[in-house]
């Protein structure tokens, strides 16, 4: 079974940091590009950033450009999502995803597999 | 950036009903749109890619169509587990992957 598994998120207070982490298993990890989405409470869905393969090109959203590091693993097949200076309005599901077709980003392809999300709440 | 336009935001309708959302670029995408489907509590499902490829294990009461700006999401006979929150997003102009602002399909 393909999945995705999320951690590190939690309480934290507005100017500081918190770095999430994403397992992977049942498929080849380094064979995808993978992302990070978001989603507010009781809001809609919000791309954050993406990675390559090969973390030769990764990408970010507006809002969190210079504040959010993306990284992989692919060793341990784990995704990262390094969040500093933290706002209140980046309080959300983190959701931890894998690129639908490609190793590139970014790329054309859907988003086809997301984790379960992982809380970040910044108060 | 491209603006995503879902249309309706929220829709009440019937067990049986066909049943018909519309998303709406502001730049041409040719077919670079999917769809999710979200239930609560639950992470986002991807349905249709493409604008018309079913993913594998969606029942076939899904079907996606459109290119260029508009792009339409129908279920052909609505079941009780198809009432969930729908979005589209577009993946032709990376790195910004946007996605529509959803439309709530409730029980009428």
């Amino acid at each position: 079974e393909v999945q995705l598994v999320e951690s590190g998120g939690g309480l934290v207070q507005p100017g500081r940091s918190l770095r999430l982490s994403c397992v992977g298993s049942g498929f080849t990890f380094d064979d995808y590009a993978m992302h990070w989405v978001r989603q507010a409470p009781g809001k809609g869905l919000e791309w954050v950033s993406g990675i390559s393969w090969d973390s030769g090109s990764v990408g970010y959203a507006a809002s969190v450009k210079g504040r959010f590091t993306i990284s992989r693993d692919n060793a341990e097949k784990s995704l990262y999502l390094q969040t500093s200076s933290l706002r209140v309005e980046d309080t959300a599901l983190y959701y931890c995803v894998k690129d639908g077709g490609s190793r590139l980003f970014p790329s054309r392809s859907a988003l086809d597999i997301w984790g379960q999300g992982t809380m970040v709440t910044v108060s | 950036d491209i603006q995503m336009t879902q249309s309706p935001s929220s829709l009440s309708a019937s067990v049986g009903d066909r049943v018909t959302i519309t998303c709406r670029t502001s730049q041409n995408i040719r077919r670079y749109l999917n769809w999710y489907q979200q239930k609560p509590g639950k992470a986002p499902n991807l349905l249709i890619s493409g604008a018309s490829s079913l993913q594998s294990g969606v029942p076939s009461r899904f079907s996606g169509s459109g290119s260029g700006t508009d792009f339409t999401l129908t279920i052909s006979s609505l079941q009780p587990e198809d009432f969930a929150t729908y979005y589209c997003q577009q993946s032709y102009s990376t790195p910004m992957y946007t996605f529509g602002q959803g439309t709530k399909l409730e029980i009428k």
